[in-house]
């Protein structure tokens, strides 16, 4: 597709549920971004690919945050027995990985998750 | 410690008027430093992105500059819009695979 595309756009969840938030990233960018964003506040990092492999994870805040990518593409953001600080916007991006350096990011729309 | 300052953190600006956001970091070693615009409900996107060798970087009526020394940056706004309500990002990428977010800051554009 033109651009990065996240699903689903809104999901609301009973706490405790596990939910998935996929990302479909331009095609041909090698480098793959997960944030978090509550509300009114800044973009927190989740974890990077490049590739289908995580050389960063770092940002995961608990061992029921888990992510996957396959392809070089489709990535997947698991959130197990969710919690209600989990209700936030998770946002993807992708880029083409430059060597020394961070490429033009390109951001998806974000999934909305409230978890009641 | 690697980070990105942004100030104000919010602004109130009338239509028509000019705009200048700040961004002060401590990020090294550095690679570049982005600006984005994050429209409320939408994901960012990005504005400006500036190299150590570059100062200065306009995008239409939204000019970036950059002071490597000082590891300041300002993003200009000229003759503002309604639509230019959004928040502002700066983000600065280390010469790995590391980006630092600034938190923002909220401009709102009154008529």
């Amino acid at each position: 597709g033109a651009g990065v595309s996240q699903s689903p756009s809104n999901k609301v969840t009973e706490k405790g549920k596990d939910v998935e938030l996929r990302c479909d990233p331009i095609s041909g960018h090698t480098a793959l971004y997960w944030y978090r964003q509550r509300l009114g506040q800044g973009l927190e990092f989740l974890i990077y690919f490049q590739g289908n492999s995580a050389p960063d994870k770092s940002g995961l805040p608990s061992d029921r945050f888990s992510a996957e990518r396959t392809g070089e593409s489709v990535s997947t953001l698991t959130i197990q027995r969710t919690q209600q600080e989990d209700s936030a916007v998770y946002l993807c991006a992708s880029s083409l990985a430059l060597a020394g350096g961070v490429g033009e990011l390109f951001f998806g729309e974000g999934s909305r998750l409230t978890v009641l | 410690k690697n980070q990105v300052e942004q100030s104000p953190q919010s602004l109130i600006i009338l239509e028509g008027k000019n705009c200048t956001l700040q961004c002060n970091y401590t990020v090294s070693p550095f690679s570049n430093l982005r600006w984005y615009k994050q429209d409320t409900g939408r994901g960012p996107v990005s504005l400006t992105i500036m190299t150590f060798s570059e100062n200065t970087k306009s995008n239409g009526r939204y000019t970036a500059t950059l002071d490597a020394d000082t590891k300041q940056s300002s993003l200009h706004i000229t003759a503002s819009q309604l639509s230019d309500s959004a928040s502002y990002i700066c983000v600065v990428s280390a010469y790995t695979d590391k980006l630092i977010f600034g938190t923002g800051t909220r401009l709102q554009v009154f008529p």
